[in-house]
């Protein structure tokens, strides 16, 4: 079945720190979601994509719609310790289904105080 | 403002055994999901539910069956648990997209 790549697997940064992330498919999406996991709960959705080349942020975090349609990256800026989690990417497939979702297998962020 | 409600929480079975998952969500969503998360593979689709009375197979509906009780309600039935079945399952939702999940069931079979 269709897969995202997602790296980096894993990010261990300094507070403050600026963090990048990206996920990349080998077919072409016409949604991207970004989510991110805590401990013992369920993924929150953190920003939705939905045209090409659209960029969106919702506080200290921007994610972006490739202009390929095959990718999408995560941005955060100036992390603090509460940005600690796993970030999920997910993709609805242009070929697919309206309700199924790929998603990638996750970034898990650690962030020194 | 709930959201989506998944019971129970946390769940130890023996193999062999049934047990039934709910999910109830109040957004007046026509569709939604069931899913398992393990480690290192991410979340798998089991079944979902594009609207009520409509139910369709996923990535990994083998030992899983589910039904759509109304427009709020979705369970997920392990009729004969297997170890195999150990997971973190969730349940989700959407108008299409995007999906909004619950907090998760953890389920161990012995």
């Amino acid at each position: 079945g269709q897969q995202l790549n997602q790296s980096p697997q894993s990010m261990f940064i300094q507070e403050g720190e600026d963090v990048s992330m990206n996920c990349t498919s080998s077919s072409i999406f016409n949604t991207w979601l970004w989510y991110k996991q805590d401990p013992g709960e369920g993924p929150v959705l953190l920003i939705a994509l939905y045209k090409a080349g659209e960029l969106t942020s919702n506080g200290r975090l921007t994610a972006q719609f490739g202009i390929t349609r095959k990718d999408s990256f995560l941005n955060i800026s100036a992390s603090i310790p509460s940005d600690v989690g796993i970030y999920f990417c997910a993709g609805r497939d242009s070929g697919g289904s309206n309700y199924k979702l790929t998603f990638g297998k996750g970034t898990l962020l650690t962030v020194n105080p | 403002n709930a959201g989506v409600t998944q019971t129970p929480k946390f769940q130890v079975l023996k193999t062999g055994q049934s047990m039934t998952l709910q999910c109830a969500q109040d957004m007046n969503h026509n569709s939604m999901y069931w899913y398992r998360q393990d480690p290192g593979m991410g979340l798998r689709l089991i079944y979902y539910s594009a609207s009520e009375g409509t139910t369709d197979k996923g990535e990994v509906p083998n030992g899983y069956n589910v039904s759509r009780l109304n427009k709020r309600e979705f369970s997920l039935r392990l009729e004969s648990a297997a170890p195999s079945q150990t997971s973190v399952y969730f349940c989700a939702s959407s108008a299409i997209q995007p999906q909004h999940f619950g907090d998760g069931t953890r389920l161990s079979i012995l």
